[in-house]
């Protein structure tokens, strides 16, 4: 199993650029996550999906789309990219019920808006 | 408003010598408590679920406890692989959202 993967790995957008945040994972998760990790801040939830085709807002959607057209894949995506959207970005999955709670991450995408 | 605080920020420990780590939440109904580790440049690792005052977890060097107010991860003569950042979560009342706090970045020389 391969896990949580996201791609790309780093990627550097001038502002007012688009672009998407891939993630897809093989564990047959119902749930899925988006969230963003800045210095001093912790993770923040960006948006999240209970399953195929829904998707809700977390803590800090402003500024991002998502969609959930499989059930393996989540995208995260940034319409008119702006300096203050430059962090880490984790995707997560889950299943559903009580083992909601554990989360498997992964590797993460770095992000610079200049 | 559901909020988690983790103490101390940072620790610096030296091999064997034992310590606690903080992590203190305010959260309506809580659902689960949970601690999760992290590496440099790579993503959460889920350590321990926490459900209700009183309950243990252990892992090898790493033990989590939990109170109603607060939840301590003891590590027991930790050694250097135990360098890492410490995150602990909570979930309230909405199915599969955590709050994470800021973490302790924790340290271990020989």
């Amino acid at each position: 199993n391969a896990g949580v993967t996201q791609t790309p790995k780093f990627r550097v957008l001038k502002t007012g650029q688009s672009m998407t945040l891939l993630c897809a994972q093989d564990m047959n998760h119902e749930y899925m996550y988006w969230y963003r990790q800045d210095p001093g801040m912790g993770l923040r939830l960006i948006h999240y999906s209970v399953g195929e085709g829904t998707t809700a807002k977390g803590e800090v959607p402003d500024g991002y789309n998502v969609s959930r057209l499989k059930k393996q894949n989540f995208l995260l995506g940034l319409e008119s990219a702006a300096p203050s959207q430059t962090s880490v970005y984790f995707c997560a999955s889950s299943f559903l019920g009580k083992r909601a709670n554990e989360q498997f991450f992964g590797p993460g995408t770095r992000l610079t808006v200049l | 408003e559901d909020q988690v605080t983790q103490s101390p920020e940072a620790l610096r420990l030296q091999e064997g010598e034992s310590s606690s780590l903080n992590c203190s939440y305010t959260v309506s109904g809580l659902r689960g408590l949970f601690w999760y580790r992290q590496d440099p440049g790579k993503g959460p690792e889920f350590l321990f679920t926490l459900y209700s005052a009183g309950e243990e977890k252990e892992k090898e060097r790493l033990k989590a406890t939990l109170t109603k107010k607060e939840s301590f991860l003891h590590i027991t003569a930790p050694k250097p692989e135990d360098s890492a950042t410490y995150l602990c979560a909570v979930r309230g009342s909405t199915l599969g959202r955590l709050y994470f706090g800021r973490g302790t970045q924790l340290t271990v020389w020989p």
